[in-house]
């Protein structure tokens, strides 16, 4: 069974800086697709960034890149700039067509960012 | 714009109860989702839907079944509500496996 780990459950930026998110993944399929999404206090998730498995360049949205290393089964969130409103619970989440769509994600990581 | 909409952000029930929580889409995806998250152990999927009248069972589906009668709309229902149930209750939806998810706001479930 595919499954998702993020191992840091708590992360800390300052304002301005860069910061990484670790996930790891493990799956015996070629073609599948992995996500970012942020939970911020209202509650409502976001897609953050998407990147399809077999694209090798790793997706870019704005401040917001992925290190996807298909090998070591690892997509590491990079949040460039970093403010305020970055502030969130993190989840990595992989979803492939062979198992019918089905979205499973991590455990989260809770990113505060100080002024 | 895409919507989830889920009938309760706040729900209070007694142990033993029946509990139905409803989750309707209007974008006309194909597959939808329910999740619990509890803090420490992220989203954990409950059970899935690729189709009309076709569930799949996720990773913790001990307690619940669920009801999709229509594309637009997938049921979520606790048999016998049990404490342990207490959690919040995300409902999601997505075109395809490869497309993104969207949620709607969960339902915070006490059972007391």
């Amino acid at each position: 069974a595919q499954t998702v780990t993020q191992s840091q459950p708590e992360m800390s930026v300052q304002e301005a800086e860069t910061v990484t998110l670790s996930c790891t993944y493990d799956t015996s399929e070629s073609d599948y697709y992995l996500f970012w999404y942020k939970q911020p206090p209202s509650r409502q998730m976001i897609l953050v960034i998407r990147q399809e498995a077999y694209k090798q360049q790793n997706a870019t949205e704005n401040r917001f890149s992925v290190n996807f290393q298909k090998a070591a089964k690892s997509f590491s969130l990079k949040i460039s700039d970093s403010q305020l409103g970055d502030a969130a619970m993190y989840f990595c989440a992989y979803s492939s067509r062979n198992q019918g769509g089905k979205l499973i994600f991590g455990q989260g990581t809770e990113l505060s960012v100080k002024p | 714009d895409v919507k989830v909409t889920q009938s309760s952000r706040y729900l209070v029930k007694r142990t033993g109860e029946k509990v139905f929580l409803e989750c309707v889409q209007d974008m006309d995806h194909e597959n939808m989702f329910w999740y619990r998250q509890d803090p420490g152990l992220g989203l954990r999927l409950i059970y899935f839907s690729y189709d009309v009248k076709m569930k799949e069972k996720g990773d913790i589906p001990e307690g619940y079944s669920v009801s999709r009668e229509k594309k637009e709309r997938f049921s979520l229902i606790l048999e016998s509500a049990s404490t342990n149930q207490t959690s919040m209750y995300l409902c999601a939806s997505s075109l395809n496996p490869g497309r993104e998810a969207f949620f709607g706001q969960g339902t915070r479930l006490t059972v007391v």
